[in-house]
């Protein structure tokens, strides 16, 4: 069963657009929602992160959006660039963090 | 780049052999755990290891196992290799401050024939 659902599966946008990608949760025991970025060879990078006593995070042009009541979340991408090309992954973890559950990815293309 | 790094990079085997896989921590941490990410999904949990000993397992069978060392470096062993095994192998190191300090290394691609 797949803990964390996430959209699209890819997505293709031009430069300076903002992709938007989604994800859903259905245990309400998560406590803590990091964004992973990946490059082809290279293991996945923490992006942001955000916890649910709050709504929004923002740090440069990454922003997490988050829905409590309806255990969504989704990252937006500001002025995005073709460097941000890349495979992103949404995770949800509980407690002290030994376990994460990552949603299935969303491989990003910025057309220049 | 993070400080963790994985041995060795690719990797091919026949179905039935026995693998191990290196990780060596980022300095200072003391938390390992190892993920398997098969083509085009995203990374799975096999099992996590603290001051050397397992912590934490997802759902995968005995025949994954794992050891950390004293040094904080960790190897997972796979026996009985099978196809479905085929898949890029990470370990993520953590240190003390908790789930923001998770780094990953660059993996182990791991073909089984």
């Amino acid at each position: 069963q797949q803990q964390v659902k996430q959209s699209p599966q890819s997505l293709i946008v031009q430069k300076g657009g903002i992709p938007i990608i989604n994800c859903a949760y259905e245990n309400t025991a998560f406590d803590y929602f990091p964004w992973y970025q990946q490059f082809p060879g290279k293991g996945p990078a923490l992006l942001i992160a955000i916890r649910p006593d709050v709504s929004e995070k923002k740090e440069g042009r990454f922003t997490i959006s988050f829905n409590k009541s309806a255990k969504q979340f989704s990252l937006h991408i500001m002025d995005s660039q073709p460097g941000d090309s890349a495979t992103y992954f949404c995770a949800a973890t509980k407690g002290t963090g030994n376990q994460f559950y990552f949603g299935t990815g969303t491989s990003l293309t910025v057309i220049p | 780049e993070t400080g963790v790094t994985q041995s060795p990079t690719h990797l091919i085997k026949t179905r039935g052999q026995q693998v191990t896989l290196r990780c060596s921590s980022q300095s200072g941490h003391n938390t390992v755990s190892w993920y398997q990410q098969a083509l085009g999904q995203g990374p799975q949990f096999i099992f996590q290891y603290y001051r050397e000993e397992e912590n934490g397992r997802g759902n995968f069978p005995p025949r994954f196992s794992g050891l950390q060392f004293p040094n904080y470096s960790s190897e997972l062993n796979v026996n009985a290799l099978e196809l479905d095994d085929s898949a890029l192998y990470l370990c993520a190191s953590r240190g003390t401050s908790g789930r923001d300090t998770q780094y990953f290394g660059p993996g182990t691609r791991l073909t089984v024939l």
